[in-house]
């Protein structure tokens, strides 16, 4: 099954800084990559999507890439803000099977500090 | 509209006590998943319903936990003599069939078993 490994767990900056989190994937079959925001105590949300027919995909100040030759995807939040921190998901989803179950990284904890 | 729905909330049993976790996905939603959170931890998935095909059962940690939906409706996530290690929260979301299609979560419901 698929394998999805998420660095940094802990990423801190300053407000105004950008932030980048990078995700790895093991199933090269996985075309569909979501990143959710998790605020404290809430349910995950998505923020941001990519498709694997794209290789970048930009909306405000978020954007995420992805290199499939190399199995790999990154989010880039850029000018942070306070608001911006919480706990931050990627995932590949595979159709593998006939199941479209998205596996989850363990998640990036971003701190932004005013 | 009305989004995922889960309950209870929140739920504390006694160490050895059945228990029954409720998700009412959104309407039109084939595809339901079960994720398990433990704190501070990432989405652990446990459980995946298609329409009427089987579910994928490839992530229950152990026979104690089980789960069912009708159709499209409905799903109950049943936890057999619960114990300490149970303690997590319990994450449902539903989405459209196919990949590439975003995953709404519910509010989750958070479980203690002491």
């Amino acid at each position: 099954g698929e394998n999805v490994e998420q660095h940094p767990s802990t990423l801190s900056v300053q407000e105004g800084d950008s932030a980048v989190i990078k995700c790895t994937y093991s199933d090269s079959a996985s075309n569909y990559f979501p990143w959710y925001k998790q605020e404290l105590g809430k349910r995950p949300q998505l923020i941001i999507d990519i498709r694997s027919n794209v290789g970048e995909k930009k909306d405000q100040r978020i954007a995420v890439t992805l290199n499939k030759t190399a199995k790999h995807f990154s989010l880039h939040i850029t000018e942070t803000q306070p608001e911006d921190s919480a706990v931050y998901f990627c995932a590949a989803s595979s159709p593998s099977g006939g199941s479209y179950i998205p596996t989850f990284g363990r998640g990036t904890s971003l701190i932004v500090h005013p | 509209g009305a989004g995922v729905s889960q309950s209870p909330s929140n739920k504390v049993t006694e160490k050895g006590k059945d228990v029954e976790l409720r998700c009412d996905p959104i309407s039109g939603h084939t595809a339901l998943y079960w994720y398990r959170q433990r704190l501070g931890q990432g989405l652990e998935f446990l459980i995946y319903f298609q329409g009427n095909s089987a579910p994928d059962k490839s992530g229950l940690p152990s026979d104690r936990f089980s789960a069912e939906r009708t159709g499209e409706s409905v799903s109950t996530l049943t936890i057999q003599r619960t114990q300490q290690e149970d303690s997590a929260v319990y994450l449902c979301a539903s989405s459209q069939l196919g990949v590439g299609t975003e995953a709404f979560f519910g509010q989750g419901t958070r479980l203690t078993v002491v």
